[in-house]
C-alpha cells in the first residue's frame, strides 16, 4: 500500500469549516483513499473513500487533485464533537481489506 | 441494528494469567478482524477471519495469541500468557462483502487490557 503524510495536528473554529490535507505521492493507479477517525475512547470510524472524483456524503467531502497524489478532507461545519485523530489511508478497492492506520493528523475543534 | 460489541471493556490482569476478548460483529457480516493499539503507537491490524476461517494473520505477534470463530459468529482473542507489552486496546470490526461497493469497517469500542 501506498504511504501517506499527514500533519500531526491542526486546530479548527467551531462551525468553520476544517480542511485537513493528505500527501499520497506514490499512490497506484488502482488504489483508493479512505479516510477514518477514532474519537477519543471510541473506536475508529469511516467517513468517507474516492478514486479519483471528488466525493460527499453525509459527514464530509474527499477532494482528490487530478495528479491523485494529494487529497483533502473537508467537515463543512466542525463540531466540538468532530474533535478526533483523522486517518488517511490509501489501498486497493474492497473493503474487505485491512486498514492500515498511521498516525494521523489530531484535529483540535476549539469553542 | 445492533454495532459491533466488544467483551469485556476494561480487563486488568497479572502477567503470565490468561485473558480472553470476546467480539460480537454485525450481524450477517462475514468478515472480522481484530486490532490492537499498544501504548503510544498507531493502530495495528492482527488477523481477518471470513466467516469461521482465518484469511490473513499476519499481524498476530506471537504465538501467545489464538484467534477463534467457531461457526462463523463470534470471534475470541486469547493472550496466554499475558505479558506487560500486551497492555493497550484491542479493537473488533466487521464488514459485509459487496462486489459493488466499499464495504467499511464497522469498529467496536475495544477492549482496555491492562498486564501489571
Amino acid at each position: 500500500d501506498a504511504k501517506t503524510t499527514q500533519p500531526p495536528s491542526m486546530d479548527c473554529a467551531e462551525g468553520r469549516a476544517a480542511n485537513l490535507p493528505c500527501n499520497h505521492s506514490t499512490i497506484s493507479g488502482n488504489e483508493y483513499v479512505y479516510w477514518y477517525r477514532q474519537i477519543h475512547s471510541q473506536g475508529p470510524q469511516y467517513i468517507i473513500h474516492g478514486l479519483k472524483n471528488n466525493e460527499t456524503n453525509e459527514m464530509a467531502s474527499l477532494i482528490i487533485t487530478e495528479d491523485r497524489k494529494s487529497s483533502t478532507l473537508i467537515l463543512p461545519h466542525a463540531t466540538l464533537r468532530d474533535t478526533a485523530v483523522y486517518y488517511c489511508i490509501v489501498s486497493l478497492s474492497g473493503g474487505y481489506q485491512k486498514v492500515t492506520f498511521g498516525t494521523g493528523t489530531k484535529l483540535q475543534v476549539i469553542p | 441494528e445492533a454495532g459491533v460489541t466488544q467483551f469485556p471493556s476494561h480487563s486488568v490482569i497479572e502477567k503470565g494469567q490468561t485473558v480472553t476478548l470476546r467480539c460480537d460483529p454485525i450481524s450477517g457480516h462475514d468478515n472480522l478482524y481484530w486490532y490492537r493499539r499498544v501504548m503510544g503507537k498507531e493502530i495495528k491490524f492482527l488477523l481477518h477471519f471470513v466467516k469461521e476461517s482465518k484469511q490473513d494473520e499476519s499481524g498476530m505477534p506471537n504465538n501467545r495469541f489464538l484467534a477463534e470463530r467457531t461457526g462463523g459468529t463470534y470471534s475470541t482473542l486469547k493472550v496466554q500468557p499475558a505479558e506487560l507489552e500486551d497492555s493497550g486496546v484491542y479493537f473488533c470490526a466487521s464488514s459485509g462483502y459487496s462486489l459493488l461497493s466499499y464495504n467499511e469497517q464497522f469498529f467496536g469500542p475495544g477492549t482496555r487490557l491492562t498486564v501489571l
